[in-house]
């Protein structure tokens, strides 16, 4: 069955960096798009970043279109989101998500989840 | 950016019950938007896609409806494990988007 595992969450000042990966496994890496989706605790579900199945094509929410990055290594399966310049507002859930249908469809599967905390 | 406005917020409603929750779009998607559930310390399930299109393995007591900005989601017959938040997201435009939300209760 198709696994996504996240690391990389933590507690981070203000001001810093962090960043997080997404281990793929049970499909075709490489085949497929995928995203990151964020929840700050109580809200709702805010998508934060796309990334085609090779990696040329990237897209970022407004909010943290400058400050985050996204890209992948379809050599070791592996999706990330490079974070700088932390808000408290980035305080959030983070999750990675397939996609199917292209780097703009819809996400089948999602990972369990991995927690930020922007706090001095 | 699309903007998308779910409503109600929030419903209570009994197991049996017929639930039909919206999804309205500040511009035109065509048929670019999904439905998810998700639970308390869950991650998101796809329920629908393309606006009619069901999931596989999702019961088929869920269903979809609508184009360009007036979407529908259907609870035929509410089952217990239903009772969740459901939100609605398009993908016809960068960013991609979702609604804010529909809390099911129980009545």
């Amino acid at each position: 069955e198709v696994q996504l595992l996240e690391s990389g969450g933590g507690l981070v000042q203000p001001g810093g960096s962090l960043r997080l990966s997404c281990a793929a496994s049970e499909f075709s890496f490489s085949s497929y798009a995928m995203s990151w989706v964020r929840q700050a605790p109580g809200k709702g579900l805010e998508w934060v970043s796309g990334i085609s199945g090779n990696g040329g094509g990237t897209y970022y929410a407004d909010s943290v279109k400058g400050r985050f990055s996204i890209s992948r290594d379809n050599s070791k399966n592996t999706l990330y989101l490079q974070m700088n310049s932390l808000r408290g507002e980035d305080t959030a859930v983070y999750y990675c998500a397939r996609n199917r249908g292209g780097v703009g469809g819809r996400s089948d599967y999602w990972g369990q989840g991995t927690l930020i905390s922007v706090s001095s | 950016a699309i903007q998308l406005t779910q409503s109600p917020s929030s419903l209570s409603a009994s197991v049996g019950d017929r639930v039909t929750i919206t999804c309205r779009a500040s511009q035109g998607i065509n048929s670019g938007l999904a439905w998810y559930q998700q639970k308390p310390g869950k991650a998101p399930n796809l329920l629908i896609y393309d606006a009619s299109s069901l999931q596989s393995g999702v019961p088929s007591r869920f269903s979809g409806s609508g184009s360009g900005t007036d979407f529908t989601l259907t609870i035929s017959s509410l089952q217990p494990e239903d009772f969740a938040t459901y939100y609605c997201q398009q993908f016809n435009n960068f960013p991609l988007t979702f609604g804010g939300g529909t809390k099911v209760e129980i009545k």
